[in-house]
């Protein structure tokens, strides 16, 4: 059974940069028919895709977000991760990672979720 | 440009079934999408992916109260035989090439 989990701090402050990592469990991020994705929920409101990365290190990024953010991936530990600089309040949110099928070369749809971390901007 | 709208609230009986709409901008009627809920307090949980011509699979352990259909722009999500614990959010989710968009989510409630 695949699982993600995300771990980071709960807590950043302004300017600062935020950093998440992903662990996959129970199947192989160098899989050649799936991208791993980044996507935040800020508190009682809707998904946003942050952006997705394939073990090749080949990435796609929202572009209201692309200025700020970097993912990279690191196979040897079956991880990917997160940075999103500059933060304000509103980076405030829960962070999902998630796996993301792959078709002609692009990232897909979201068919596995991890369990969500919030992240709070403040000093 | 790539978006999708949903009906911010929907409403259905114990036992009955509802049917949730996503609607594809102009220009991408073509386009498959994706739904998940998310239920109270949890993460979103992947439900099926359905394609333009209602054809769709769904995830693991995705019960068969769940359907998809499709017609022209719009995508459906039918849930039959309505439980309480289907009172959640509903996404639905598409793709361009190397972007990701998600609808504002549907909020069901079970009465």
């Amino acid at each position: 059974q695949l699982q993600l989990q995300e771990s980071g701090p709960g807590l950043v402050k302004p300017s600062e940069t935020l950093s998440l990592t992903c662990t996959v469990s129970g199947g192989s991020i160098s899989s050649s028919s799936y991208y791993w994705g980044w996507i935040r929920q800020p508190p009682g409101k809707g998904l946003e895709w942050i952006g997705s990365i394939y073990y090749s290190g080949s990435t796609y990024y929202n572009p209201s977000l692309k200025s700020r953010v970097t993912i990279s991936v690191d196979t040897s530990k079956n991880q990917f991760s997160l940075k999103l600089s500059s933060v304000t309040a509103a980076d405030t949110a829960v962070y999902y990672c998630a796996r993301q099928a792959r078709l002609l070369l692009f990232p897909v749809q979201v068919d596995y979720w991890g369990q969500g971390t919030l992240v709070t901007v403040s000093s | 440009q790539l978006v999708l709208t949903q009906s911010p609230s929907a409403s259905a009986s114990l036992g009955a079934s509802v049917k949730l709409t996503c609607t594809l901008s102009s220009g991408h009627s073509s386009y498959a999408i994706a739904w998940h809920q998310q239920q109270p307090e949890k993460g979103p949980r992947y439900l099926m992916k359905l394609n333009s011509d209602g054809s769709h699979s769904k995830g693991d352990g995705i019960p068969d109260r769940f359907s998809g259909s499709s017609s022209g722009a719009e995508r459906y999500l039918t849930i039959s035989s309505l439980q309480s614990e289907d009172e959640a959010d509903y996404y639905c989710q598409t793709w361009g090439t190397g972007i990701g968009v998600f609808g504002g989510g549907t909020k069901l409630t079970v009465l």
